[in-house]
């Protein structure tokens, strides 16, 4: 079972930024909060993942509260491209369990 | 690095034939996951491998479905008696070494209709 909750949809207008809530209330102390993203008809893409600091990359940044038990996605500059839906996904580190479980997600529609 | 790659892309199939997938992973990476993913949901996890060790199975993956990683590196995913519930897109993903907390990459997955 998906151990986080997103909104189901959410749009933002191009150029902007979008920030994306993801809830994990239940994360255990080394779980890590992954990102991923699929863009109608493709695989899923891997975007960004941390364990409590924030991170940044080329293509998003993450903010994880404190407390550990939310964070938020953002992608600094909306683009029409990123319409997708984004999977916010808690995951053990690599071993037995190291499979990702993925929820329904939340789409995202950047309007131009 | 030519990525995950899946083969078909999209296949047809009358309802009660066995039909065949193949996934070659990324070079090197050493787990291997298969995924279903139905419309409006996300991909649900099905198998993984660890060289060609099959390592676990969903109870979604019933004894109609087989997967193989023969020599550790492509993987088959076979389904016997096809239904219509099996209409889905089939994922493959792989990822480098155990150990380390390494993200997953997937493939553009086969779409499978049964008709």
């Amino acid at each position: 079972d998906a151990k986080t909750t997103q909104p189901t949809s959410m749009d933002c207008a191009e150029g902007r930024a979008a920030n994306l809530p993801c809830n994990h209330s239940t994360i255990s102390g080394n779980e890590y909060v992954y990102w991923y993203r699929q863009i109608h008809s493709q695989g899923p893409q891997y975007i960004i993942h941390g364990l409590k600091n924030n991170e940044t990359n080329e293509m998003a940044s993450l903010i994880i509260t404190e407390d550990r038990k939310s964070s938020t996605l953002i992608l600094p500059h909306a683009t029409l491209r990123d319409t997708a839906v984004y999977y916010c996904i808690v995951r053990p580190p690599t071993g037995a369990n190291s499979k990702l479980t993925f929820g329904k997600g939340i789409t995202l529609s950047v309007r131009p | 690095d030519t990525g995950v790659s899946q083969d078909p892309r999209h296949k047809i199939t009358k309802r009660g034939q066995n039909v065949t997938f193949r996934c070659d992973p990324i070079s090197e990476h050493n787990r291997l996951y298969w995924y279903r993913q139905t419309l409006g949901q996300g991909p649900e996890f099905l198998t993984y491998f660890q060289n060609e060790a099959q390592l676990e199975k969903s109870r979604l993956l019933s004894d109609r479905f087989s997967a193989e990683r023969p020599k550790g590196s492509f993987s088959t995913l076979e389904i016997q008696r096809t239904e219509q519930g099996d209409s889905a897109m089939y994922l493959c993903a792989s990822s480098p070494r155990a150990g380390l907390n390494t993200e997953a990459f997937f493939g553009q997955g086969t779409r499978l209709t049964v008709v």
